[in-house]
């Protein structure tokens, strides 16, 4: 199994500009998440989805910060426009809900810097 | 709402000896999951070890143990003959009712020689 599958890797861009950040999930599972790190405010859940739904995005900062899951193999996490606060480590992970433990996956990330 | 605290922003310890890194947590949930995620250098967030909270037995994984008193609602891990790869910033998580996972603020983890 190649894991979560996270890209890019690292993107540098322009405060204004648009950035996504894509993710491919483990095979098989029915949960996906988003999370943001800082080294101000740690591990954030922004969003998840179960069974391609949104369930609870209450963690998504503001407008400017949309996520889809279009299909159980892919999701994206869209910032429009991306400010310099917005610099951070962006995971995605994984996991089977309903099978008892509730083990989460994670990609190996993706390092967002906005100048 | 649930919390998780780990009280040790740093932790260090010598190659081949023990150390634990402490976790306590709140919850009014009686079935719930605990883990211990280990974040080297290159950000890779890496499970190292689960416990159900209906289970007395302690988890261990190798090198890796869980102190769990339920009661108490403490979570410590136990690292035995650390070793140089353990360095890492290692985050204690809470998994209740919900899917969603609660992450303490995190221990780093310096191994010397």
């Amino acid at each position: 199994d190649a894991g979560v599958i996270q890209s890019p890797r690292h993107e540098v861009t322009e405060m204004g500009q648009e950035v996504t950040l894509r993710c491919k999930p483990i095979s098989g599972h029915n949960s996906l998440f988003w999370y943001r790190q800082t080294m101000m405010r740690g591990l954030e859940l922004l969003i998840y989805f179960n069974n391609n739904v949104p369930i609870d995005d209450s963690g998504m900062p503001e407008d400017r910060f949309s996520a889809k899951m279009p299909n159980a193999s892919f999701s994206t996490l869209k910032i429009q426009p991306s400010e310099p606060r917005d610099s951070a480590v962006y995971f995605c992970a994984s996991s089977l809900i309903g099978q008892g433990v509730n083990e989460q996956f994670f990609g190996p990330g993706t390092r967002l810097t906005v100048l | 709402a649930q919390t998780v605290t780990q009280s040790q922003p740093e932790m260090s310890v010598q190659e081949a000896e023990t150390v634990t890194l402490s976790c306590t947590y709140d919850t009014s949930e009686s079935d719930y999951y605990l883990f211990w995620y280990k974040q080297p250098p290159s950000r890779q967030m890496i499970l190292v070890i689960r416990q159900e909270a209906y289970k007395q037995q302690n988890a261990t994984e190798n090198r890796f143990s869980v102190n769990f008193q339920k009661a108490a609602k403490s979570f410590s891990l136990k690292i035995s003959d650390s070793q140089l790869g353990d360095a890492a910033m290692y985050f204690c998580a809470y998994a209740g009712n919900t899917d969603k996972l609660i992450f303490g603020t995190g221990t780093r983890l310096q191994v010397f020689p």
